[in-house]
């Protein structure tokens, strides 16, 4: 597609449950990024996949997060057992260049 | 603790006037910022960006100025437009780290007519 597309838009969830967030990133680009942002903060970095490279996942805050990038192009991240701190938009970017690229319009994550 | 610092959560202009957003940061090993614009259920969208190298950096009515020695920039809008508003975001990475943009936390644009 033209964009980084991600699904769903929208996910109301129950506490405990899990989660998988999708995207799609540019065909081509090599970089991609999960952020989230919560309520009132700016955005908060969680793990960056470049090429073939090992992932840096230093910025998923706990154990229950987990992301995996298959053939270089389709992104999940995993939110198991999801609390209400975990309610945010998650976003994706991909990029030609390593460095803020082009942004998904979100998942917006409610945890009820 | 926060590397970008975005320290005004919201800012009103005239439409026609000049809008300017602040940001500073406090790694100095950033030297590549962004700008990224988002607009409500929308991602940011990329708007300009400047290099430690310059100074300033100029695209239509967006202009970005760096002062590397007060670890500050700023984003001019002129003239300012109602389609104007919106959250701007303020980013910067280190070329010789990781590439990983840290943002700060916005600042609300209105534009009014």
């Amino acid at each position: 597609g033209a964009g980084v597309s991600q699904s769903p838009s929208n996910k109301v969830t129950e506490k405990g449950k899990d989660v998988e967030l999708r995207c799609d990133p540019i065909s081509g680009h090599t970089a991609l990024y999960w952020y989230r942002q919560s309520l009132g903060q700016g955005l908060e970095f969680l793990i960056y996949f470049q090429g073939n490279s090992a992932p840096d996942k230093s910025g998923l805050p706990s154990d229950r997060f987990s992301a995996e990038r298959t053939g270089g192009s389709v992104s999940t991240l995993t939110i198991q057992r999801t609390q209400q701190e975990d309610s945010a938009v998650y976003l994706c970017a991909s990029s030609l260049r390593e460095g803020a690229g082009t942004f998904g319009s979100g998942t917006r994550l409610t945890v009820v | 603790d926060q590397q970008v610092k975005q320290n005004s959560p919201s800012l009103s202009v005239q439409e026609g006037r000049i809008s300017i957003l602040n940001c500073d940061y406090t790694n100095s090993m950033f030297d590549y910022f962004l700008w990224y614009k988002k607009y409500p259920a929308e991602g940011p969208t990329f708007l300009i960006s400047i290099s430690s190298i310059k100074d300033k950096n100029e695209d239509g009515r967006f202009t970005v100025f760096l002062n590397k020695s007060a670890k500050h920039l700023s984003l001019h809008i002129v003239p300012s437009q109602p389609g104007d508003s919106a959250v701007y975001f303020c980013a910067a990475e280190a070329s010789g780290g990781s590439y990983i943009p840290t943002f700060g936390r916005g600042t609300s644009l209105i534009v009014h007519p």
